[in-house]
């Protein structure tokens, strides 16, 4: 069974501030991660897919993610944080081709300060 | 391209009655998933239809229903609602790819069982 697990429900960044936000993974199967963003009454938009052509996948609104099997990892990080990064954020995996259903983890709130 | 839309975006019902919600994915994807958020138990996915047959089934109970339309529209029914049934219901639609299948979210249907 595939599980994703998120480290901290909330993180605080100053504006300017590196993002990191943690994610790991337990999976059979080579398997395909996602992040995904959330604001305040809406559906979750797509950040970033990982599917093994790079370890390291570059997204939507400057954040990027690196594979790292050894440490069954999919962090997701931005150099300088913005106020409208404020957000929760969900980390997914899904099996290999021919299935799309989504395994999420339990999501990070993204709180930004001035 | 239009995105996923849901409808309603709202819906307060009673304990005992029963609701249906309906999903409209992006023009030409046949796959449609449906999962429940909450507080307590974030992100669970309930079913995922494809081509207008159930594909995969989450673990919930048999109150859960859904179907698909022959233009790929997707209905899912709760019948007796549980004040736990409250909640946010997203519904996704994905395109097989070679590459693994993503999911785009619609903006949810908000169900608050009073």
């Amino acid at each position: 069974a595939q599980s994703v697990t998120q480290l901290g429900s909330h993180v605080s960044v100053s504006e300017g501030a590196l993002v990191l936000l943690r994610c790991n993974y337990s999976s059979s199967v080579p398997p395909y991660l996602f992040w995904y963003v959330q604001y305040p009454n809406q559906g979750l938009q797509l950040l970033l897919k990982y599917t093994s052509a790079a370890t390291l996948v570059k997204g939507i609104n400057g954040f990027e993610a690196e594979f790292k099997k050894s440490e069954t990892s999919f962090h997701l990080t931005k150099p300088s944080a913005h106020m409208s990064d404020a957000a929760e954020y969900f980390c997914a995996v899904s099996r290999d081709s021919g299935y799309s259903t989504l395994t999420f983890g339990k999501g990070t709130m993204l709180l930004v300060s001035p | 391209k239009a995105g996923v839309t849901q409808t309603p975006r709202y819906l307060i019902k009673t304990r005992g009655q029963q609701v249906t919600l309906s999903c409209s994915p992006i023009s030409g994807h046949r796959s449609v998933s449906w999962y429940q958020q909450t507080p307590g138990q974030g992100l669970q996915f309930l079913f995922e239809y494809f081509s207008e047959t159930q594909r995969n089934k989450g673990n919930f109970p048999g109150r859960f229903s859904g179907r698909q339309f022959s233009n790929s529209r997707s209905e899912m029914n709760v019948s007796t609602l549980e004040l736990g049934d409250s909640a946010l219901y997203l519904c996704a639609s994905s395109l097989p790819q070679a590459n693994g299948e993503t999911q785009y979210f619609g903006p949810g249907t908000r169900l608050l069982v009073l």
